[in-house]
């Protein structure tokens, strides 16, 4: 079975620009978890879509929104990028039926963003 | 608040030492908790799990007991090799929420 997929690996933006991040689940999954990895704060959930309903959300200002489609497949926007943007994206998914809170992660290698 | 704390790194062996990490955790309500790795350039990957009390999650050599009483997930292994050269991260899964708590990671060189 094909593991997390994430799209584009790496990306290169400017301050006051805007990024959209994608995420492909393991088949079968319907929860899809967002996370910032930065050397300062380490690892920060984003948020969690089910269902393409955001079910939890993190401490991220309103720049950072997400989406999820019927196929599970899962998207992030940065807008007004800044430099403190800058960060390694990992998405992950799980199988996460009703109840939220069991579930094994499993993540994609991420994609590294460098903002400028 | 819920929290992992992991033990300070690097962390610098020998080929065949023995190794602990160090994790403890605060939570409300049972957590699950993990051991999660990262290669360099990688995501995450699992490493092993523990869903209650007392459990004990293995894989590839490494072991942790899920300990209530002293909320501790310490990772071991008995004889590290070059190839676990990684940084480990000790995460908690919040109950009642798809959200993972991470540790700060321990970074982990062996020299053969």
């Amino acid at each position: 079975k094909a593991g997390v997929t994430q799209t584009p690996r790496y990306l290169i933006k400017t301050r006051g620009q805007q990024v959209t991040l994608s995420c492909s689940p393991i088949s079968g999954h319907r929860s899809v978890s967002w996370y910032q990895q930065t050397p300062g704060q380490g690892l920060q959930f984003l948020f969690e879509y089910f269902s393409e309903t955001q079910r939890n959300k993190g401490n991220f200002p309103g720049r950072f929104s997400g989406r999820q489609f019927s196929n599970s497949r899962s998207e992030m926007n940065v807008s007004t990028l800044e430099l403190g943007d800058s960060a390694l994206y990992l998405c992950a998914s799980s199988l996460a039926e009703v109840v939220a809170g069991r579930e094994t992660q499993y993540f994609g290698p991420g994609t590294r963003l460098l903002v400028l | 608040g819920n929290s992992v704390t992991q033990m300070e790194g690097p962390v610098t062996l020998s080929e065949e030492a023995f190794l602990t990490i160090n994790c403890t955790y605060t939570a409300t309500g049972y957590p699950s908790l993990f051991w999660y790795v990262q290669y360099p350039g990688e995501g995450l990957q699992l490493l092993l799990k523990a869903t209650k009390a007392d459990d004990k999650g293995s894989n590839k050599g490494f072991e942790a007991t899920y300990r209530k009483e002293t909320t501790s997930f310490h990772l071991e292994k008995g004889s590290v090799q070059v190839s676990d050269s990684a940084v480990y991260f000790c995460a908690l899964l919040i109950q009642g929420a798809q959200k993972l708590v991470f540790g700060q990671g321990t970074r982990l060189t062996i020299n053969p």
